[in-house]
């Protein structure tokens, strides 16, 4: 997972609580996205962002909200944690633009529990 | 919702065997199609992409794409052990880098 880095790796909260998973480059990339995956039902965009100061809904955008002050971190916020949160959340980049292909490289991934 | 459609296995094949990925996708202005690898408890890593109608191949792997039946399928000759994880089916449509995803194929390599 070079050049993406989340963290926390682990994290248990009691519902209600408030968290920030951060995701930071260190690739110069424009777009970077969070996903949550969960058994049975693959990784889904929660947000994207196409570049600094933007960011755009995905598929489960509820309950989460994001941050894109500079080109370097994208983070997630969770203000009022739901125990359907509970997933492993990824963070990832759109990289390898050069090679004639706009791939999508991921941080090691978020494990949040929610109690 | 524009889907992307795996079947989730169990797939096993012995050691050496070769072992066929199959994927679907519902929109047909999709673009660009990705093959991940993931092993248990780690995060998806990209195996190869596939563009146009036809086979790719690399190394062991090779990809086929079929957009009149909007097909993608990924193969892997003298499967390893070590192939053992679950693949992931990614599509790109034509707006944006984002990717939908495939629920994913386990597959089991059994020596």
């Amino acid at each position: 997972n070079a050049g993406v880095t989340q963290t926390p790796k682990f994290q248990v909260l009691k519902t209600g609580q408030s968290m920030t998973l951060q995701c930071a480059q260190d690739m110069n990339h424009n777009s970077m996205y969070w996903y949550r995956q969960d058994p049975g039902m693959g990784l889904r965009l929660i947000y994207y962002s196409a570049s600094e100061g933007t960011t755009d809904k995905g598929e489960v955008p509820n309950g989460y909200n994001v941050s894109r002050l500079n080109k370097r971190e994208f983070s997630l916020r969770l203000e009022s944690a739901a125990p359907s949160q509970t997933s492993v959340y990824f963070c990832a980049l759109t990289t390898g633009a050069n090679s004639g292909a706009n791939v999508l490289t991921f941080g090691a991934g978020s494990r949040l529990t929610v109690l | 919702q524009k889907e992307v459609e795996q079947n989730s296995g169990p797939l096993s094949v012995p050691e050496g065997a070769i072992a066929s990925l199959n994927c679907t996708y519902s929109d047909r202005g999709s673009q660009s199609f990705f093959w991940y690898r993931q092993y248990s408890g780690k995060s998806p890593e990209l195996i190869m992409f596939i563009y146009s109608n036809g086979d790719k191949e690399d190394g062991r792997f090779t990809a086929q794409l079929n957009k009149a039946s909007q097909y993608v399928s990924l193969l892997i000759r003298d499967s390893q052990p070590s192939d053992s994880a679950t693949y992931l089916c990614a599509v790109r449509g034509n707006s944006g880098y984002a990717l939908n995803f495939g629920k994913g194929t386990s597959l089991l390599v059994t020596p």
